[in-house]
């Protein structure tokens, strides 16, 4: 089964809105990642968060770890038509395997 | 710096056929995976190698896929044969991380199995 599962499953939002998305995961983790994938680009790696880290930012991300409710957060600000894409979390598992294991997707549209 | 190759970009073939795709890595990345992503999910890891070594294959379904790593580069994801629920994009990606870091794409095969 999968371990990470993203929430909404889809978002439709204005250019310029912010746009939030959760992951929850059920095991102790290593690291948390978020990709993206569109049609253009294919999966493309956005952010690293490790387990003893809080939040980190990337330009107009903003991701939060929260360990203990097994929960993470990405924020894309001031969103533009060129942010619609699919967003994946990715984790891998303590205890040594760093095994990685996607989530369903949450897919996003940004209308301009 | 180059990415991930991966050949060929689209297959279509008939159940019970046999199917081969290849991925030639990022230079340097020891660590090599393959997905499987059917339409709507995210990826599912198949197959995980570090140099020519498998780190897991836990989800390849070994009855009829198979994957190799020769010399510890490019690699070679085979079905034989071919089902209908196989018809997915078949990933291949890499890493210098071991596991514990950036993953880096490529394009995809996209598989349809008639």
């Amino acid at each position: 089964s999968q371990q990470g599962e993203e929430d909404p499953q889809a978002l439709s939002i204005q250019e310029g809105e912010n746009a939030t998305m959760n992951c929850s995961y059920k095991t102790s983790i290593n690291n948390l990642q978020w990709y993206r994938q569109n049609s253009g680009r294919g999966l493309v790696h956005l952010i690293l968060i490790r387990s003893n880290e809080r939040e980190k930012h990337s330009g107009r991300l903003r991701v939060t770890l929260d360990t203990s409710k097994k929960s993470s957060s990405l924020l894309i600000t001031a969103s533009r038509a060129a942010d619609t894409a699919s967003y994946f979390c990715a984790t891998d598992a303590s205890g040594g395997s760093y095994i990685p294991t996607f989530g369903r997707g949450t897919s996003l549209i940004v209308h301009p | 710096e180059a990415g991930v190759a991966q050949s060929p970009r689209y297959k279509i073939i008939e159940k019970r056929q046999s199917v081969a795709f290849w991925c030639n890595p990022i230079s340097g990345h020891a660590t090599l995976y393959w997905y499987q992503q059917i339409l709507g999910q995210g990826p599912k890891l198949l197959i995980q190698f570090q140099n020519n070594g498998v780190v897991d294959d836990s989800q390849l379904p070994k009855d009829r896929f198979s994957a190799e790593r020769l010399k510890g580069v490019d690699s070679t994801l085979k079905i034989q044969p071919a089902k209908l629920e196989d018809s997915a994009v078949y990933l291949c990606a890499s890493s210098s991380s071991g596991g514990r870091g950036e993953q880096f794409f490529g394009p995809g095969t996209r598989l349809t199995v008639l």
